[in-house]
């Protein structure tokens, strides 16, 4: 079966970075995307970006872009998303997700990994 | 970027209600939009997409409609289980989400 598990919850300090990790089983990685979707405490999903797991386009959110780099492993079947220059409002429960078909539609989703930025 | 606005945003019923959320898209969509489910400490889940196919093991109490700008989830008749937030999606956008509460 397909699942998406994501790596552990993570405390960080303003100005700092963090990588979070997704391996993916069940499927052939290569055939489908990944997208991160977050959600800060109480609020709605903001989608984050997109890689191709085939051949590593990316594609980000304009808010985010130059902070934000994802990336693939495919031999370990991973994808990794690295935020940088961390502020007190990148708290949240950061999603990855298995994306599909012409309209991106998310079929599979990681069960979530909590970043907390904190001084 | 396509905004999605949703409404309402909070909506309180009984079980066994029949409950519609809409969504709206800031230009034509065709039919390329997606519903899920969100209950507290959970990742979303995925309900219907292409605007009225139901996902594989959803309860066909779920059902959606339209094309273009104007997208509809209906629930035939809540159930508790049912108490959850509902979000639409296209490309990269989604929704502002919809909070289903026990009135």
């Amino acid at each position: 079966q397909v699942q998406l598990v994501q790596s552990g919850a993570e405390v960080k300090k303003p100005g700092a970075s963090v990588k979070v990790s997704c391996k993916a089983s069940g499927y052939t990685f290569t055939s489908y995307g990944i997208s991160w979707v977050r959600q800060a405490p109480g609020q709605g999903l903001e989608w984050m970006g997109w890689i191709s797991a085939y051949n590593g386009n990316t594609n980000y959110a304009q808010k985010l872009q130059g902070r934000v780099t994802m990336t693939t492993d495919t031999s370990t079947s991973t994808a990794y998303m690295e935020l940088r220059s961390l502020r007190s409002d990148d708290t949240a429960v950061y999603y990855c997700a298995r994306r599909m078909g012409v309209a991106g539609r998310f079929d599979y989703w990681g069960q979530g990994t909590l970043v907390t930025v904190s001084s | 970027d396509i905004q999605l606005t949703q409404s309402p945003s909070f909506l309180s019923a009984s079980v066994g209600d029949r409950v519609t959320i809409t969504c709206r898209a800031s230009q034509g969509i065709s039919s390329y939009l997606a519903w899920y489910q969100q209950k507290p400490g959970k990742a979303p889940k995925l309900l219907i997409y292409a605007a009225s196919t139901l996902q594989s093991g959803v309860p066909s109490r779920f059902s959606g409609s339209g094309s273009g700008t104007e997208f509809t989830l209906t629930i035939s008749s809540l159930q508790p289980e049912d108490f959850a937030t509902y979000y639409c999606q296209q490309l990269n956008s989604f929704g502002g989400g919809t909070k289903v509460e026990i009135k």
